[in-house]
Parts: C-alpha cells; structure tokens; sequence
C-alpha cells in the first residue's frame, strides 16, 4: 500500500488559490489519487479522485504528473467555509482495498 | 436524499459497560465500515464488511464487534476489553465492486468515558 506524504498544515486567505501537494513514491500501476476533505466533527467528504495528467470538478482539480509520484489539490479562491482537513490517499482499483488515512492537512483560510 | 445516519451523536460508557454504535445506509451500498479516530490523527480501520453475513477484522479490531445480518445496518459494539475507547468513531459505505470507488461517510459518534 503506498504511503502519503503531505504538509501538516497551511494558512491561507479568502480569495486565495490553495495548492496542497502530496507526495507518493511507492505509487502502483493500478493505483488511483484520491482526496478526501474533513470539518471538525464530522466525517470525511469525497472531493477529487484522479489517474493521470489533470481532473477537474466543481470543487477542485487535481494535477498528477506524468511519473505519478506526487500530485496537487488545487483549490481555487478558498472561502472561510474551506477550512478544514484534506486527506490524500492513494487507493488501488482492483477488488477490496483499504483506505489509509494519514493525518492530512489542516488548511486554515483567514479573512 | 440518500445518506448514512449515525447515533446517537455521543455516547458515555461506564467502566466494564458495552455499548452499541448505530450505522444504516440507504444508498444501497453492499460495503460498509467503521473506522476510529483520535484527536489530530487520520481514520484507522475497525472492522468493515463487503456483503451482508460477512465481515472482517481491520487494523485495530480488538475490543470490538460488529454484525451484518440487513444490507443497511452494521452496528459495532464497543466491549469492555476495549480499554481506551474514547474517540470519534466513524460509519461508511461504498460500492464494492472496484477498489476505488469512494466512500460515503456519516457525520460520526464521539464516545467518552465517565
């Protein structure tokens, strides 16, 4: 199972574009990057999952490199409602596969 | 609107007493899980079940039980062998069929101790 590396917390400001990066050097051909977002006292929400090059939805994109062994969550023009815990993990696609949650990332966006 | 519902919202355990955690989906997800976790840390893995009637132990599965006997219910209990069980405790589900696919999380139990 590949491990996650990502920063252990960040500050922004309202307006700003936020990029979290996670690093993943054990990443394996079938494996998926996947983010999950967290507020305090409640439980994690899908954001983004992503294989290659660039996803993009209605909340954030993902840029994932060509070797794949890192990738970025891009945010773009963070709101106070933002601030929270972003999870990256890295989830294989094949049969059952267990999630491991590291301790993500604590975005604070200030006014 | 479909979802997962937890309860209660918190719940206090008296010393060598079990208490039962409740978990129901509507999203008609065969797979479903419960994770733990501490202040500060990430989700550690409990017990989870891809199929009713069946179920398997996580990564931290001691102290703890679950059933599956309905598709849309995975209750866990916490025994009283489980000797720091205060924590936020969360309930998930997803479609099973590929490794990926997301899960679906309930907004969680925080229990303490009294």
């Amino acid at each position: 199972l590949a491990k996650t590396t990502q920063p252990i917390s960040m500050d922004s400001y309202e307006g700003q574009e936020v990029n979290i990066t996670c690093s993943h050097n054990n990443i394996a051909t079938n494996d998926y990057i996947t983010w999950y977002q967290q507020f305090p006292s409640q439980g994690p929400r899908f954001i983004i999952q992503g294989y290659k090059t660039k996803v993009t939805n209605e909340v954030a994109s993902l840029f994932i490199p060509a070797d794949r062994k890192s990738s970025t969550l891009s945010l773009p023009r963070v709101s106070l409602s933002d601030t929270a815990v972003y999870y990256c993990l890295v989830v294989g696609s094949g049969g059952y596969n267990k999630l491991i949650f590291g301790a993500g990332t604590r975005l604070a966006v200030h006014p | 609107d479909g979802g997962i519902t937890q309860s209660p919202k918190y719940l206090f355990r008296k010393e060598g007493q079990n208490v039962t955690l409740s978990c129901e989906q509507n999203l008609n997800h065969d797979a479903m899980y419960w994770y733990r976790q501490d202040p500060g840390q990430g989700l550690r893995l409990i017990y989870y079940s891809q199929i009713v009637n069946d179920f398997q132990k996580g990564d931290i599965a001691e102290g703890y039980s679950v059933s599956r006997e309905k598709k849309e219910s995975f209750p866990l209990t916490v025994t009283s062998a489980q000797k720091n069980p205060t924590a936020f405790y969360l309930c998930a589900s997803s479609i099973p069929q590929t490794g990926n696919q997301p899960q679906h999380f309930g907004d969680g139990t925080r229990l303490s101790i009294l």
